[in-house]
């Protein structure tokens, strides 16, 4: 079952603009985390943020929690063509299987 | 080199026959998990084991069967009984921890075509 749901489903801006990501869910969590995908490649983790904390910095990214809304956003600052990729969050509640969310397909352009 | 190697990058097989796919990973992490990816679409966990020699279904594990006889290893079968079979497969592992559930460390992927 996939829990998390990312919005919008498809995102196109110019090289230099920001590009915010939203992701819901609907259970409880331990962690949300963020993973980047190249196309035809792998996942690579970008940040993990705890149910506890608010906000998350990590280079040009900012990710949010808002638990009550059960939400959360990925900003990418200064997006350069190479951000080009798919975005998918996922939840964990403590040791149990990480969930992922259907994704946001980012496209920038130079 | 630590990592992740899924092998081999694309595999053809035909209607009736099983495959396997191989996912070997030396970062010593105890956990292995199996994923699909349909185009456009997220990733569904088929199987995963947190310990050699035990494993747990996911959520689209009919079909599908695994072993897990050594830690660095987690192979994938893709039985006859799947009846969509053609689709992008990653392997992925984690630390485990009793309290918190960790980053996973994906493979580059399999991509299997049934012709």
């Amino acid at each position: 079952s996939q829990q998390g749901e990312e919005d919008p489903q498809a995102l196109s801006i110019q090289e230099g603009e920001n590009a915010t990501m939203n992701c819901s869910y609907k259970t409880s969590i331990n962690n949300l985390q963020w993973y980047r995908q190249n196309s035809g490649r792998g996942l690579v983790h970008l940040i993990l943020i705890r149910s506890n904390e608010r906000e998350k910095h990590s280079g040009r990214l900012r990710v949010t929690l808002d638990t009550s809304k059960k939400s959360s956003s990925l900003l990418i600052t200064a997006s350069r063509a190479a951000d080009t990729a798919s975005y998918f969050c996922a939840t964990a509640w403590y040791t149990d299987k990480l969930i992922f969310g259907t994704g946001t397909r980012l496209q920038v352009f130079p | 080199d630590g990592g992740i190697t899924q092998s081999p990058k694309y595999l053809f097989r035909k209607e009736g026959q099983n495959v396997t796919l191989s996912c070997e990973q030396n970062l010593n992490h105890d956990a292995m998990y199996w994923y699909r990816q349909d185009p456009g679409q997220g990733l569904r966990l088929i199987y995963y084991s947190q310990i050699v020699n035990d494993f747990q279904k996911g959520d689209i594990a009919e079909g599908y069967s695994v072993s897990r006889e050594k830690k660095e290893s987690f192979p994938l079968t893709v039985t006859s009984a799947q009846k969509n079979p053609t689709a992008f497969y990653l392997c992925a592992s984690s630390m485990t921890d009793r309290i918190v559930y960790n980053e996973q460390f994906f493979g580059p992927g399999t991509r299997l075509t049934v012709l």
